[in-house]
């Protein structure tokens, strides 16, 4: 079946600037989680969804972050004033909500600031 | 979350099996161990994971001893695609209450030799 997508795949933006970056998770997931990596780094978790429970956004690292979730399916993360620490790669990935760690992740967007 | 240790990296022929053990010697009744791994460029892949029995699927087997201090993620014939670094992490399953994000340690870096 269709896995987790994300879009765009990269994304190339001046610093200031705003962006969006989407997921589509796998049908029937509740749970979905924002993460982000940093080359030759860890996971960053930034916000985790799950069913119509309020979001964790304890991840997030500013209030240029932020991220919703419509109709329990597809998720937008949007960053503000886009700083070039924001240069990453950022993953989505998506659960049943019963077996929370066994998740299943997007390719991912490659978001570089300059 | 028990602490994992594993080897920081290992070499396997093509077409042979892959033995890549973990180390969860202060792994509690209710934790599970999975299995990840992140091949170059792309996102984290789940692959497997267990509580006490062994466990397997299409992509690999996972052994786990009778004491539970430790397993074993076999891929049975290693091709050239599995060369990633493999995570293993220890969770509570399903009612954990906690953010259920997922973190990775350093894991090993498999090499498939042609």
């Amino acid at each position: 079946g269709a896995g987790v997508s994300q879009s765009p795949s990269n994304k190339v933006t001046e610093k200031g600037k705003d962006v969006e970056l989407r997921c589509d998770p796998i049908s029937g997931h509740t749970a979905l989680y924002w993460y982000r990596q940093s080359l030759g780094q860890g996971l960053e978790f930034l916000i985790y969804f799950q069913g119509n429970s309020a979001p964790d956004k304890s991840g997030l690292p500013s209030d240029r972050f932020s991220a919703e979730r419509t109709g329990g399916s597809v998720s937008t993360l949007t960053i503000q004033r886009t700083q070039q620490e924001d240069s990453a790669v950022y993953l989505c990935a998506s659960s049943t909500g019963t077996t929370y760690y066994e998740q299943y992740f997007g390719p991912g967007t490659r978001l570089t600031v300059t | 979350d028990a602490k994992t240790t594993q080897p920081t990296s290992m070499d396997c022929a093509e077409g042979r099996a892959a033995n890549l053990p973990c180390n969860h010697s202060t792994i509690s009744g209710n934790e599970y161990v999975y299995w990840y791994r992140q091949i170059h460029s792309q996102g984290p892949q789940y692959i497997i994971h267990g509580l006490k029995n062994n466990e397997t699927n299409e992509m690999a087997s996972l052994i786990i001893t009778e004491d539970r201090k430790s397993s074993t993620l076999i891929l049975p014939h290693a091709t050239l695609r599995d060369t990633a670094v493999y995570y293993c992490i220890v969770r509570v399953g399903s009612m954990d209450t906690g953010r259920r994000a997922l973190t990775f340690g350093s894991g090993t870096r498999l090499q498939v030799q042609p």
